[in-house]
């Protein structure tokens, strides 16, 4: 199957900083990534929506000037958590959308917050 | 959707036992369905899926899952289970993919742990 690759796969960072992930697709061009946040001993809960070369599609709730999202080309999307606070600190998965609606997911980012 | 549930939190059974993992959806509109795993430390992995034509569908590695829209479920079955299929399985729904935009809400996860 595809590969999704994502880095880092765990970040420590101070409260008040940034934070970038990234997320690739390794052998395949993906028009739609997705990003999602996964809490302990819970299910995914999707962020947004990245379409390659446009904005992205953020669900209700989602901050987007906190979680911004670069989908500059087929094969890579960015999630930045800017001005990081502690409640930030998650699972970070990413995912792209294959040709028949299935997804790849990444391996995931562990983020904290210090 | 509007909402995926998974009805257990943890399955625990013995190896060689048969399982079965429950999930029910509700829509309004034509969805696709998945089951995806999740390993010990790994990424979500695509098990099986529903898009159309049969109702039921299989995976490589002997799981079936069967699509009943009458009452909206699409549970996981596999009829003799191996400590390896310890994991988190995760059932999704998807709608769209036209102009509005493309969707997926998961489930909860179920929790399927495999005794020797």
């Amino acid at each position: 199957g595809a590969v999704v690759s994502q880095h880092p796969s765990r970040v420590i960072c101070k409260s008040g900083t940034s934070v970038k992930i990234e997320c690739r697709s390794l052998d395949f061009q993906a028009t739609t990534m997705f990003w999602y946040r996964q809490f302990p001993k819970q299910s995914l809960m999707l962020m947004a929506t990245s379409n390659e070369g446009s904005k992205a599609t953020y669900e209700q709730g989602v901050e987007k000037d906190k979680f911004l999202i670069n989908h500059a080309s087929l094969t890579l999307s960015t999630l930045t958590v800017t001005s990081a606070h502690p409640e930030d600190s998650s699972f970070y998965i990413c995912s792209a959308l294959g040709q028949t609606y299935e997804q790849y997911f990444g391996p995931g980012t562990r983020l904290t917050v210090t | 959707a509007q909402s995926v549930t998974q009805l257990d939190s943890q399955v625990p059974v013995f190896e060689e036992a048969p399982v079965e993992l429950r999930c029910n959806y509700s829509s309004s509109v034509s969805v696709y369905l998945f089951w995806y795993v999740q390993y010990p430390n790994q990424g979500l992995q695509l098990l099986l899926k529903y898009l159309s034509g049969s109702t039921l569908v299989k995976s490589i590695n002997g799981f079936e899952a069967e699509f009943n829209k009458s009452q909206t479920s699409f549970h996981l079955r596999k009829p003799s289970v191996h400590i390896s299929d310890t994991a988190e399985y995760f059932c999704a729904v998807s709608e769209g993919g036209g102009t509005g935009g493309f969707k997926t809400i998961f489930g909860a996860g179920t929790r399927l742990f495999v005794k020797a």
